[in-house]
């Protein structure tokens, strides 16, 4: 198992250009996430989703988008970027352990984007 | 409003000098507490998941303990590669798998 794979590794935009980081997991799990990354700040929730068809806001969704068509790819897309976004981009997957209730999220190596 | 909150923000210890990190949580209805580590440039490694108070997991020099208010990442006689920043998340009631996670502890251990 590959498990949680992400591209491109790094990216350099230029303002108001458009892109969209790739996300894909071999786990077959359900639920999958994108998180920002930004120093000292902790992970932050972007979007995430429960289920093929299925994605709902997360705590800092303004400017991305995402869509989630098949259980495997869960891509994020940034329309018009701007320097706010810089950061460090994480998509994460995981699945309920059904003994414990819990889910336990596993992450992609992330992708490094710089608006300027 | 759930809240985690990790203890010291940066830790820096000699080889073989063992510490401990923490973890402080406000969630309501706690369904499992994780542990991860992130090594820089890469993506956070899970470490442990503990799930009611008392629990304890181990795992090398780590040992993860939870009570009703918080948990530590104890790190006994730790060696350099122990180098990384500890993330600690909390899953509260919800069943969308979503977690809060801390800003985490920077740990630098000096050979």
């Amino acid at each position: 198992n590959a498990g949680v794979t992400q591209t491109p590794k790094f990216r350099i935009l230029k303002i108001g250009q458009s892109m969209t980081l790739q996300c894909t997991q071999d786990m077959n799990h359900n639920y999958m996430y994108w998180y920002r990354q930004d120093p000292g700040m902790g992970l932050k929730l972007i979007y995430y989703s429960v289920g093929a068809g299925i994605t709902d806001k997360g705590e800092v969704p303004n400017g991305y988008n995402v869509s989630r068509s098949t259980t495997e790819d869960f891509p994020l897309r940034l329309e018009l970027a701007a320097p706010s976004q810089t950061s460090v981009y994480f998509c994460a997957s995981s699945y309920l352990r059904q003994t414990a209730g819990a889910y336990e999220q596993y992450f992609g190596p992330g992708t490094r984007l710089t608006v300027t | 409003e759930d809240q985690v909150t990790q203890s010291p923000e940066a830790l820096r210890l000699q080889e073989g000098e063992s510490s401990s990190l923490n973890c402080s949580y406000t969630v309501s209805g706690l369904r499992g507490l994780f542990w991860y580590r992130q090594d820089p440039g890469k993506g956070p490694e899970f470490l442990f998941t503990l799930y009611s108070a008392g629990e304890e997991k181990e795992k090398e020099r780590l040992k993860a303990t939870l009570t009703k208010k918080e948990s530590f990442l104890h790190i006994t006689a730790p060696k350099p590669e122990d180098s990384a920043t500890y993330l600690c998340a909390v899953h509260g009631p919800s069943n969308t798998g979503k977690l809060i996670f801390g800003q985490g502890t920077t740990l630098q251990v000096k050979p």
